[in-house]
């Protein structure tokens, strides 16, 4: 089964409100990647996180990584239309190799 | 322009006739991946290559073959391709497993 889980899978906000999307891994991960796929388009790379309990800011766009490794979130802050798009999680499972697992993604829609 | 091209971008066929679809990067990455992405699945990976002749399986390999002959190229190979196929599919490349991907604009098939 997916071993990386992402909540909620849909989230419809208002322009200005606030968002955030979980990432929860049932092992523990090598590090953590961000990505965004706008509508129609391929996935485009945005942070990496390595160390246990890191936080690291994009403007609006805050990530952090859990203490166990085992968890991220991503939260914008006030969103605008331009975040639209479906945001997923990456990273190398520990004692997964050389693979690379994805999260089941989490689709934001943005209304004005 | 450091780019991931991949061809055809749509593709539609009918079960059991073999098919190709390249892949090529120009950013002389030694880590080159495939995925299929499918509502609420995320995205899956199929096959990975560290570098040229070096190949293996990622979570969903079934029905698929990879080849790497040349760093810069790694084309996914349908033998007999089925309905559950039916798919879009992103090819990427990095320096390293765990660094930043760069996906291709994907292709969108159809097996019939």
């Amino acid at each position: 089964g997916q071993q990386v889980m992402q909540i909620p899978q849909y989230q419809h906000v208002q322009e200005g409100e606030d968002f955030t999307t979980y990432c929860n891994s049932s092992t523990t991960l090598s590090n953590i990647q961000w990505y965004k796929q706008r509508p129609g388009g391929h996935p485009v790379f945005l942070i990496q996180l390595v160390k246990s309990g890191e936080v690291k800011k994009q403007k609006r766009l805050t990530f952090q990584f859990g203490e166990a490794k085992k968890n991220s979130s991503l939260h914008i802050t006030a969103t605008q239309t331009t975040d639209v798009g479906t945001y997923f999680c990456a990273g190398p499972l520990t004692g997964g190799g050389n693979k690379l697992t994805f999260g089941t993604g989490t689709q934001l829609k943005v209304e004005l | 322009e450091a780019q991931v091209t991949q061809n055809p971008r749509y593709l539609i066929t009918v079960t059991g006739k073999k098919l190709t679809v390249t892949c090529s990067q120009n950013m002389n990455h030694e880590y080159m991946s495939w995925y299929r992405q499918d509502p609420g699945l995320g995205l899956r990976q199929i096959y990975y290559s560290m570098n040229v002749e070096v190949t293996d399986k990622g979570d969903v390999p079934e029905g698929y073959k990879v080849s790497r002959k040349e760093k810069r190229n790694f084309p996914l190979i349908l033998e007999s391709p089925s309905p559950n196929q039916t798919s879009l599919y992103f090819c990427a490349s990095s320096w390293k497993p765990g660094y930043e991907q760069y996906f291709g604009p994907g292709t969108r098939l159809t097996v019939t």
